[in-house]
């Protein structure tokens, strides 16, 4: 069965400093692994995927993610922090096998001005 | 841009009764989800269907069950609502594209409706 795991509930990070939101995955074959990120109320929105290609992926907002094979993570990054950045920041993976994509529990992300 | 609605943003509702989550995407996706989010648990896989008609269990179908007549509308059905299905459901849906290319896409989620059942 496939997995993903965000050891980190909360984050908090100070306006302009770099974030970074953990993420590592357990999938069968090669992975396909996501960001979303949720604002109060509302429904996820998409950041970056990974397929295949560059490890480095770049996303929506400035968000950019290193998909790490040896270390089986994903994780989230941002160079400089924005308060409007404070959100739940969800991962998910999926794999060729797997017909259907898995979360991770979700980390929330507090920027502090 | 696509767009997927729910039928409500809030709803509240009694045990026992029976509840319908409406969901329509505009975009022509086969695929369609339900979910429900709940603090600390993440986004939990309910049901999808990849095609009118045809519907399949997520992790957690038990309480649930699902419709799909037109392709751009997925319903989710609480037969006989209970207070722990108190939660937000999440509805998504996703273009065509098999995993393994690279045309494998992301979902498209709608606002949610937080159900709160008494």
């Amino acid at each position: 069965a496939q997995s993903v795991a965000q050891p980190e509930d909360q984050v908090n990070v100070a306006e302009g400093n770099p974030l970074t939101v953990k993420c590592t995955y357990s999938v069968s074959g090669n992975p396909y692994l996501f960001w979303y990120v949720q604002y109060p109320n509302r429904g996820l929105q998409f950041l970056l995927k990974y397929i295949t290609g560059d490890n480095l992926v770049k996303g929506s907002y400035g968000f950019e993610a290193e998909f790490n094979k040896s270390q089986t993570s994903f994780h989230l990054k941002k160079p400089s922090a924005l308060v409007s950045d404070s959100a739940l920041y969800f991962c998910a993976g999926t794999s060729f096998s797997a017909r259907q994509l898995t979360f991770g529990s979700g980390t929330q992300l507090t920027v502090l001005p | 841009d696509v767009k997927v609605t729910q039928s409500s943003r809030y709803l509240v509702k009694r045990t026992g009764e029976k509840v319908f989550l409406e969901c329509v995407q505009d975009m022509d996706h086969e695929n369609m989800f339900w979910y429900r989010q709940d603090p600390g648990l993440g986004l939990r896989l309910i049901y999808f269907s990849y095609d009118v008609k045809m519907k399949e269990k997520g992790d957690i179908p038990e309480g649930y069950s699902v419709s799909r007549e037109k392709k751009e509308r997925f319903s989710l059905i609480l037969e006989s609502a209970s207070t722990n299905q108190t939660s937000m459901y999440l509805c998504a849906s996703r273009p065509p594209g098999l995993a393994g290319s690279s045309s494998y896409n992301e979902q498209f989620f709608g606002p949610g409706t937080r159900l709160t059942v008494l």
